[in-house]
Parts: C-alpha cells; sequence; structure tokens
C-alpha cells in the first residue's frame, strides 16, 4: 500500500495568491483529515470528511480556507487568498473508521507551505 | 481545559537508557483511546502505540510501553534502551466518542550516544 500521498511537498506562494494542497487517501479508507501544524499551535484539526461528506469543519479558520472531497480517492484543501499567517505544515491522514477507538490515523508526508 | 497536556517541551537520554514521556488527558466519556506517534525531523507521522480505556492490561510495541494510570488520567509513553533514532518530537493524542484525535503539544527527545 503506498499509504497517504499529498502533494506538493513543499509549497512557496505570496501573499494574495490561491494555494490548493491536494491528498489521496488509503483505499479503503472511510475517513479523511486535514490538519496544520504550527509551532505555536502544534496539530489542529482543520475539517474532516466520511465517505466524501464533510462532517466537521468547524477548525477551518477563515471563509479563506476550502475543502473538498469529490471522490473516495481525492481531496484538496484551497486557500484563497493566502497570508503569510497561513505558512504552516498541512498534513492529510485517514483511517478505516471512526467509533472504534483502535483506529489510527495514517498520515501523509505533508505539505510545508511558506507564503510571503 | 487541555485535552491533552505534555509538560516536557523537551527532553534528553543517554543511549541504551529508558525514558518516560509524559502525558495526562481530560474527559469525561468513559470509552476512549489513546495514541502515541513519533515525528522525526524528516516530518513525517508515525503510529507507535494506542491504549483503550478498558483496556486491562498496558500496551506493548517492541520497545514502546504505555504507562496507564486511568485513575490519574495518565498514558505516559516508556521507550526502552533508546537509540539515536528515537530522537524526535512525540505527540499524544485522544479519540472520545466519535471525534477525532486531538493532539498534545508534544515532547522532544534527544537521545544522546
Amino acid at each position: 500500500d503506498a499509504g497517504v500521498i499529498q502533494s506538493p511537498r513543499h509549497e512557496v506562494t505570496e501573499m494574495g495568491q490561491e494555494v490548493t494542497l491536494r491528498c489521496k487517501p488509503i483505499s479503503g479508507h472511510d475517513y479523511l483529515f486535514w490538519y496544520r501544524q504550527t509551532m505555536m499551535r502544534g496539530l489542529e484539526l482543520l475539517i474532516y470528511f466520511n465517505n466524501n461528506v464533510p462532517i466537521d469543519d468547524s477548525g477551518m479558520p477563515e471563509d479563506r480556507f476550502s475543502a473538498k472531497m469529490p471522490n473516495a480517492s481525492f481531496s484538496t484543501l484551497k486557500i484563497q487568498p493566502s497570508e503569510p499567517r497561513d505558512s504552516a505544515v498541512y498534513f492529510c491522514a485517514s483511517s478505516p473508521r471512526q467509533g472504534r477507538p483502535n483506529s489510527p490515523l495514517h498520515f501523509g508526508n505533508g505539505t510545508r507551505l511558506t507564503v510571503t | 481545559a487541555q485535552k491533552i497536556t505534555q509538560t516536557q517541551p523537551g527532553m534528553f537520554v543517554q543511549e541504551k537508557e529508558a525514558v518516560t514521556l509524559d502525558c495526562t488527558y481530560d474527559t469525561s466519556d468513559p470509552s476512549y483511546g489513546l495514541f502515541w506517534y513519533k515525528q522525526p525531523s524528516s516530518g513525517e507521522m508515525i503510529f507507535l502505540i494506542y491504549q483503550g480505556s478498558y483496556d486491562q492490561q498496558n500496551a506493548t510495541e517492541g520497545r514502546y510501553s504505555l504507562n496507564f494510570q486511568k485513575a490519574r488520567k495518565s498514558a505516559n509513553l516508556v521507550i526502552s534502551a533508546s537509540q539515536l533514532g528515537d530522537s524526535a518530537m512525540y505527540f499524544c493524542a485522544i479519540f472520545e466518542g466519535n471525534t477525532p484525535l486531538v493532539f498534545g503539544k508534544g515532547t522532544r527527545l534527544s537521545v544522546i550516544a
């Protein structure tokens, strides 16, 4: 199994530009999560999906952030317009199910976003 | 209140020694799970070990074990026979009810030769 695949690994962009982060979850995993990691705030959940449907997006910081999951094998996180404070590592993770405590998340390698 | 508290921002341990990384949690749900993840300098998040609230035994996985003290709401990670490759950030996380994992701020472990 290839694991969770994220692209790009690194993204450097200028303030005001649109940024799109991509994620391919592990096949058969019904849950997909987007987390953001910063030094100040640690790992924060942004949004998660179950069977391609967004369940909880209360962690999305602002309307500038949006996430979609058009099918079971692909999700995007978009920031438009980007700001320097959005600089962080963005992780995508998937798990086979929730409601079962012993279902660990499988993380991608993350996208390091730098907004100048 | 913080769901997960990791009070040690940084720890040092001599190679081949054992080390304990602290984690306390806050929940009123009787059914929950506790996870530990390792994040090396390369950045990926690696699942290490899991402990369920109803598990009678402390979890063990190779050199990793969990010192689970339910009444004290603590789930400390014990790494035995530390290796240089254990140098990394370690995160404790809790799953409760039907909500996604909530992570602590992490502990940076440095193993010294």
